[in-house]
Order: structure tokens, then C-alpha cells, then sequence
């Protein structure tokens, strides 16, 4: 099972600041990774899939990168509703993971 | 559009049954996943279920414990998790693949609010 490790635990920014957040994976997961961003007492949404294609009415200030085992989500301009955790997952090998999250709090 | 059942309260070694009834696009043409998150934790990946073909697949942690099934008529996927223990108390989600079957692509783009179920003596 691909373990993938994300980093930091908790990020805490201003609005307007850019917000990078990290995801490992234990072995290669080529280009098939996802992510998803979660509020508090809400379903998953997914942002961002195959490492940099943003999912349906996805604000442009999200992007992904990367390719292997390490991977990045970009927040380019935080904004006040961005408030969540986020959540990375990977499809290459079967059963599909997630990441532990990191929560992004806006000061 | 997907809406789940209720939250459900159930006794150790009981079984629970929940439902996910799906609206606003062909019910056949999308694979649903069933995903639980245990109070405070990460995301796990349960199964999921061909609403076409009615197979289904599920992570090796839960076989011989969970059926996921549907009704196409109803456009209702199922999720049965039978003898469980507080380790199941979690919020139970379905959701859709984005891919149309017969693939599956397990990027999961619609999601219902959410089953939550308790385990408790």
C-alpha cells in the first residue's frame, strides 16, 4: 500500500499570502495523484487531479506540480474561505490512498 | 446530486446498511465509491460498486465484511458493513468517479454530505 506523507501538519497565513503545501509518496505514483480540500462538517471537494488538472469551477489561484513521489499544491492568493484541510490521493496503485492532511488556517 | 441515509447507532457485531440515492446524471454511467473518515482522521478508501454491471471492489482490510450493491430502478447504491466494532465508528461517504464506466479513474468529483455511524455498547 503507497503510504503518502503530508507536510505541514498545519499551515497559518495571512490572506493573500501563498500557501504550498507538500505530499510524499513511499513509492512512485507517476502522475496520478489528486487533491481535495475539506471544511468542517463538509464532504471532500475535488481541486485538483492527475497532478495540475483543476476539477470543474476550480478558482485558477490553485495549482498543482510535481510527478513521482513528490508532489505540491499551490494556493497562489489565499483567501479567507481556504480555510480547510487538504487532502492528497493516489490512484497508481491499488488500493487507492490518502494523505493525513494539512489543515491551512487563515490568520 | 447524491443524497445518503440517516446516521445510524449500532451495537458491536451488528450490521449496518447504508444507502445513497444519486440525481442529475445518468446513475449507470459513473462507478460509486464508498469512503470513510473516522472522527479526527484521514480519508480511507472502502469499495466501490458498478452501478451498470453491479461489480463491485473493495480494499482488503473489509473483505468478507462489507457488500456494496444497487438499484438501478432507484438509482440507489448500497453499502452493508457487517460485525462491527468501534473501529467502524466513522462518517461513511458516497461518491462519484469522474470517469465513466467501464473505466474507473477513483478521482472522486461529486460527494454525498455524509452516514454517520456509531458503534457503541
Amino acid at each position: 500500500e503507497v503510504v503518502l506523507t503530508q507536510s505541514p501538519a498545519t499551515l497559518a497565513l495571512s490572506p493573500g499570502e501563498r500557501a504550498t503545501l507538500s505530499c510524499r509518496a513511499s513509492q512512485t505514483v507517476l502522475y496520478q495523484l489528486a487533491w481535495y480540500q475539506q471544511k468542517p462538517g463538509q464532504a471532500p471537494r475535488l481541486l485538483i487531479y492527475d497532478v495540475s488538472d483543476r476539477a470543474t469551477d476550480i478558482p485558477a489561484r490553485f495549482s498543482g506540480s510535481g510527478s513521482g513521489t513528490d508532489f505540491t499544491l499551490t494556493i497562489s492568493s489565499l483567501e479567507p474561505e481556504d480555510s480547510a484541510i487538504y487532502y492528497c490521493q493516489q490512484r497508481y496503485v491499488w488500493p487507492t490512498t490518502f494523505g493525513q492532511g494539512t489543515k491551512v488556517e487563515i490568520k | 446530486h447524491l443524497v445518503q441515509s440517516g446516521a445510524e447507532v449500532k451495537k458491536p457485531g451488528a450490521s449496518v446498511k447504508v444507502s445513497c440515492q444519486a440525481s442529475g446524471y445518468t446513475f449507470t454511467d459513473h462507478h460509486i465509491h464508498w469512503v470513510r473518515q473516522a472522527p479526527g482522521q484521514g480519508l480511507e478508501w472502502v469499495g466501490w460498486v458498478n452501478p451498470n454491471s453491479g461489480a463491485t471492489n473493495n480494499a482488503r482490510k473489509f473483505e468478507g465484511r462489507v457488500t456494496m450493491t444497487r438499484d438501478a430502478s432507484i438509482t440507489t447504491a448500497y453499502m452493508e458493513l457487517r460485525g462491527l466494532t468501534s473501529a467502524d465508528t466513522a462518517v461513511y461517504y458516497c461518491a462519484r468517479d469522474k470517469l465513466q464506466v467501464p473505466t474507473y479513474y477513483y478521482y472522486l468529483d461529486v460527494w454525498g454530505k455524509g452516514t454517520t455511524v456509531t458503534v457503541s455498547s
